[in-house]
Formats: C-alpha cells, sequence, structure tokens
C-alpha cells in the first residue's frame, strides 16, 4: 500500500473549516484514500474515502487532486468534538479480500474555542 | 459503536495467566480484526478473519491466537500473558459489499498484564 505523509498536529478555530493534508505520491492507480479519526480513548471512526472524485458526506468533504498525489479532508464547521487523530491511509479496494488498514501516526487536530 | 461490542472493557490479569477477550457483531460483517494501541506505535494488526474457521496472523501475531467459530464472534486469546502485552485492545469489523468497506471499530479494551 502506498505511504501517507501528514502533518503531525494543527490547530483550528471552532465554528471555522478544519483543512487536513495529506501527500500520497506514491499511490497506485486502484488505490483509495481512506479518512478515519479517533477521539480520545474511543476506537477510529470511519469518515469519507475516494478514489479519484471529491467526495462529500454528512461529516466531511475530500479533496482529491487531479494527479491523486496529495487530498485534503475538510470539516466545513470544526467543533470542540472534532478534536481528534486523523489517519489518512490509501490501500485498494478489497474487492472481497480482507484487506487491512495500515494506521501510521495520523493529525491531531485541536480545535480551540 | 452500535454493531459492535468488546467485552471486557477493563481487565487486569497476572503475568503467566491466559486472558480471552471477545468481540461481538450483530452487523453480518463477513470481515473481523483484532488491533493493539500503544504509544509510539499507533495501531497494528493482531490476526484478522476472513469467514467462519478462516484466521490469519497480522504484523503483530506473536503470543495471541484467534477464533471465529460463529460469524458475530471473534475471540482473541493470550496464551500466557505477559507484560508486553498491557495494551489497548481494538476489534474491527468490515465487509465490501454492505459497507463500501468501511471499518467499524468497537470501543476497546484495557488490558493491564501485572
Amino acid at each position: 500500500d502506498a505511504k501517507t505523509t501528514q502533518p503531525p498536529s494543527m490547530d483550528c478555530a471552532e465554528g471555522r473549516a478544519a483543512n487536513l493534508p495529506c501527500n500520497h505520491s506514491t499511490i497506485s492507480g486502484n488505490e483509495y484514500v481512506y479518512w478515519y479519526r479517533q477521539i480520545h480513548s474511543q476506537g477510529p471512526q470511519y469518515i469519507i474515502h475516494g478514489l479519484k472524485n471529491n467526495e462529500t458526506n454528512e461529516m466531511a468533504s475530500l479533496i482529491i487532486t487531479e494527479d491523486r498525489k496529495s487530498s485534503t479532508l475538510i470539516l466545513p464547521h470544526a467543533t470542540l468534538r472534532d478534536t481528534a487523530v486523523y489517519y489518512c491511509i490509501v490501500r485498494p479496494f478489497s474487492s472481497g479480500s480482507a484487506r487491512q488498514l495500515t494506521f501510521g501516526s495520523g493529525t491531531q487536530l485541536t480545535v480551540l474555542p | 459503536d452500535a454493531g459492535i461490542t468488546q467485552s471486557p472493557r477493563h481487565k487486569v490479569t497476572e503475568t503467566g495467566t491466559p486472558v480471552t477477550l471477545r468481540c461481538h457483531q450483530t452487523e453480518n460483517h463477513r470481515y473481523m480484526y483484532w488491533y493493539r494501541q500503544d504509544p509510539g506505535h499507533g495501531l497494528r494488526l493482531i490476526h484478522y478473519s476472513y469467514g467462519v474457521k478462516d484466521t490469519d496472523k497480522g504484523e503483530v501475531s506473536d503470543g495471541y491466537s484467534v477464533s471465529r467459530s460463529k460469524t458475530e464472534d471473534f475471540l482473541l486469546t493470550l496464551e500466557s500473558a505477559t507484560s508486553s502485552q498491557t495494551s489497548v485492545y481494538f476489534c474491527a469489523i468490515s465487509d465490501p459489499v454492505t459497507t463500501r468497506d468501511g471499518y467499524t471499530f468497537g470501543s476497546g479494551t484495557r488490558l493491564t498484564v501485572v
């Protein structure tokens, strides 16, 4: 699976958009970009994933560059409850096999009041 | 998370004793996973299952065994607990058909080996 690079920490003011970058310059054509987050002491939570088109759901938006070498997770109106470690993971869609997630160090996002 | 429960939530055990952690799901998902999380190491895969009685090793499987006799239950056993197995253990489930391959994690089991 392709390696990802994320900043170790970021701050964001409450109510503002949080933009979390991820570099994955060695991504392959069949690999998706997944985002998870882990709030302190809880299990990781799935946020969103995409292949090449931008994606949006009730939690966040995912913007993938045209060359697919980087992406940005956007939390449009960050709240204090969004303070967490955010993980960007690149892997092929499982297509019937149990392909496991490989977690890196992630980005610690702190939302400030 | 709804649909996946881990038990016990906390456990303290003595070195050398066997310990079994349970993961139970009500989602009928095909795949189940056990991870451990330690400071400085992040989440690491111990074992996973791709169906009843079908399991395989992850990157840190030494000292652990698993069993899956039913779709809904995935058991993790520490045959003889050691202090290095003190950790937080997370179970996860996924199914490529129903979840588009997103994982759902349990709330974790905090195990302390003294």
